[in-house]
């Protein structure tokens, strides 16, 4: 039981360019979400879904982009990255109103 | 609104000392609340939730709604303690409120 995982650990990019992280779980929760941790602010959420084709904006939703086409897998996708990108983002899942299970998370680093 | 207030951003305390981390919430409706503990550079863990009332590792939590409160105690803190802990409200449908943490360090 892999519980969730995300790819990759590190990334450095330029600004400008693009890239998906990667999260994929395997406990069949119908709600998975992204979050950045960025230090003195705690958890912000980014984007979050309660099932496959049903996603929804969080906190701070610009300059990524989501989808769920399955019920395992929700990435998420920097456009355009941008040096205010730089934090560790972690992916949640989880079910109604029970704790959330995350993954790794991943440390982005936008020059 | 609901809000989650983690009043401390960083409490330090000495091996042995007690413990407590504190958690405010707002929430017109029964909460339910949980704390997660983060150590370095890992993934945040569910340390304890309020409907189960147990102890993990020393730790204990109690609800207070008189007081909207969620404070996180334990009697002698260790030196293994020191972690990132946040407190969490989840309300209503699939909507999870964090605080913004306290950083824990327990000096030896």
């Amino acid at each position: 039981n892999a519980g969730v995982t995300q790819t990759p650990k590190f990334q450095v990019l330029k600004t400008g360019q693009s890239m998906t992280l990667q999260c994929a779980q395997d406990m069949n929760h119908e709600y998975m979400s992204w979050y950045r941790q960025d230090p003195g602010m705690g958890l912000r959420l980014i984007h979050y879904s309660v099932g496959a084709g049903i996603t929804d904006q969080g906190e701070v939703p610009n300059g990524y982009n989501v989808s769920r086409s399955t019920t395992e897998d929700f990435p998420l996708r920097l456009l355009s990255a941008a040096p205010s990108q730089t934090s560790v983002y972690f992916c949640a899942s989880g079910r109604n109103n029970s704790p959330l299970h995350f993954g790794n998370g991943t440390r982005l680093t936008v020059t | 609104a609901q809000r989650v207030t983690q009043p401390e951003k960083l409490l330090s305390v000495f091996k042995g000392a007690p413990v407590e981390l504190k958690c405010n919430y707002s929430y017109s409706g029964s909460p339910e609340l949980f704390w997660y503990v983060q150590y370095s550079r890992q993934r945040l863990q569910l340390l304890l939730r309020h409907i189960s009332r147990e102890s993990i590792k020393g730790f204990t939590a109690d609800l207070n709604k008189g007081e909207t409160s969620f404070h996180l105690k334990k009697p002698f803190a260790q030196e293994e303690d020191s972690a990132m802990y946040y407190c969490a409200l989840a309300s209503g449908t699939y909507k999870y409120i964090f605080g913004t943490g306290t950083r824990l360090k327990v000096l030896a």
